[in-house]
């Protein structure tokens, strides 16, 4: 069953604005995974956080994971137009039986950033 | 991180017809995933590839809609078999790094 929902599923902003997007998720996560999509093409790794960690930055991004609200967020600062793209986050939960890592992307929130 | 290399990048197909999708990887690597990404929709794992043994598939895919090959450490492909327009879709390669997935950039798959 789908994992992570993403709200918005669209968000468009001006450029400079700061850009947030959300993730909740249903069940235990070891990590929580944002991947960017631009148009349809390959995922790009962005960021992980791990289910002990609270808060992590990379760049003019920011996340935060809320275990107990079993949430994230995306913090994109001083947007430019190339962030216009697709952003996905995605679940890492041990698969049954002490399986691999299993990854479930959410829905995705369409990011559009306007010149 | 990961190098991959799908074929086809894109690809119009006719009802009822199979198409192959190759994966190529620049390093040596345990498991393959392959996933579907349905028109303005997420991804969805198809199945694992593992060398030497045959794929795993998650719940709703089925190897004879979806048959695998893992000849070796840096190859897969997979097949979408007797296709209909409901298989349009993007197809992603994907290998594990230390924590995270790597993607090929996907074959875009349009069935008449």
């Amino acid at each position: 069953s789908q994992q992570g929902e993403e709200d918005p599923q669209a968000l468009s902003i001006q450029e400079g604005e700061n850009a947030t997007m959300n993730c909740s998720y249903k069940t235990s996560i070891n990590n929580l995974q944002w991947y960017r999509q631009n148009s349809g093409r390959g995922l790009v790794h962005l960021i992980l956080i791990r289910s002990n960690e609270r808060e992590k930055h990379s760049g003019r991004l920011r996340v935060t994971l809320d275990t107990s609200k079993k949430s994230s967020s995306l913090l994109i600062t001083a947007s430019r137009a190339a962030d216009t793209a697709s952003y996905f986050c995605a679940t890492a939960s041990l698969g049954l039986q002490g399986g691999s890592e299993k990854l479930v992307f959410g829905k995705g929130t369409k990011l559009t950033v306007n010149p | 991180s990961a190098v991959i290399s799908q074929k086809p990048s894109r690809d119009i197909c006719q009802r009822g017809t199979s198409l192959t999708i190759q994966c190529q990887v620049d390093s040596q690597v345990t498991m393959m995933f392959w996933y579907r990404q349905q028109p303005g929709q997420s991804l969805t794992l198809i199945a694992t590839a593992n060398q030497g043994s045959e794929a795993t598939y998650e719940s709703g895919f089925v190897i004879d809609k979806f048959p695998i090959s893992r000849p070796n450490l840096t190859f897969s492909t997979l097949t979408v078999s007797n296709m209909s327009p409901e298989d349009s879709s993007i197809y992603l390669c994907s290998v594990r790094g230390p924590g995270e997935l790597f993607f090929g950039e996907g074959s875009r798959l349009t069935v008449l």
